[in-house]
């Protein structure tokens, strides 16, 4: 079966802290596509990364950097200085075929941070 | 480009009655999605369509739910008649399909439904 667990459900922080963001997967599947979105209390589903499974390299976008490890089924997700704005919901998601290619979400980490 | 568009906004209807749902995803995606998110949870799939054929109903409540896409491009989903549970967000989201590796994956800004 095809699952995301997302464990942290919230974590607070004070600015200028880093945080990680756990995520776990499970899937059969030898390709498949990772992604993490943002949901801003405005509601929409903000894009931030799509990994494909033969991919492994580390990206780094800004303060926003992820960590892909097959070997541990994660891809965690790690805010550096954060900051007032980086506040939202925050989702791990798979797609993969034996899930008909659309997105699986785990059920997110509401990320709060305070000045 | 333009985004996935979706309307209306809000809507608030009372139980029993009956709403639907608009999208016009990005020119050129040939699979569009219906996600439905209710508070305090990810987006769950409801239905997938792969031009104007339906790839994936499997989680859609069929006795109340349906959804079309016309000439494979614009989709409505309706809700007939509406329960209490089914407030939340619906969302639509478009791509190139699984041969593109889900590239261009874009979700809408989806509607919020409350039914009371």
């Amino acid at each position: 079966a095809q699952k995301v667990t997302q464990a942290q459900t919230e974590i607070s922080v004070v600015e200028k802290e880093d945080v990680t963001l756990d995520c776990v997967y499970e899937t059969r599947d030898t390709t498949y596509y990772l992604f993490w979105y943002k949901q801003p209390p405005s509601g929409e589903l903000v894009f931030l990364i799509r990994r494909n499974s033969f991919d492994e390299q580390n990206e780094i976008s800004g303060r926003y950097s992820w960590n892909f490890q097959k070997s541990t089924s994660s891809f965690n997700f790690t805010i550096t200085a954060s900051q007032v704005v980086d506040s939202a919901v925050y989702f791990c998601a798979l797609s993969c075929r034996q899930a008909g290619t659309a997105l699986i979400f785990g059920k997110g980490t509401t990320l709060s941070v305070s000045s | 480009e333009a985004g996935v568009a979706q309307s209306p906004r809000y809507k608030i209807i009372e139980k029993r009655q009956s709403v639907a749902f608009w999208c016009n995803p990005i020119s050129g995606h040939a699979t569009l999605y219906w996600y439905q998110q209710i508070l305090g949870q990810g987006p769950k799939l409801l239905i997938q369509f792969q031009n104007n054929g339906v790839v994936d109903d499997s989680q859609l409540p069929k006795d109340r739910f349906s959804a079309e896409r016309l000439k494979g491009v614009d989709s409505t989903l309706k809700i007939q008649p509406a329960k209490l549970e089914d407030s939340a967000v619906y969302l639509c989201a478009s791509s190139l399909g699984w041969g593109q590796g889900a590239l261009g994956y874009t979700f809408g800004s989806g509607t919020r439904l409350t039914v009371v």
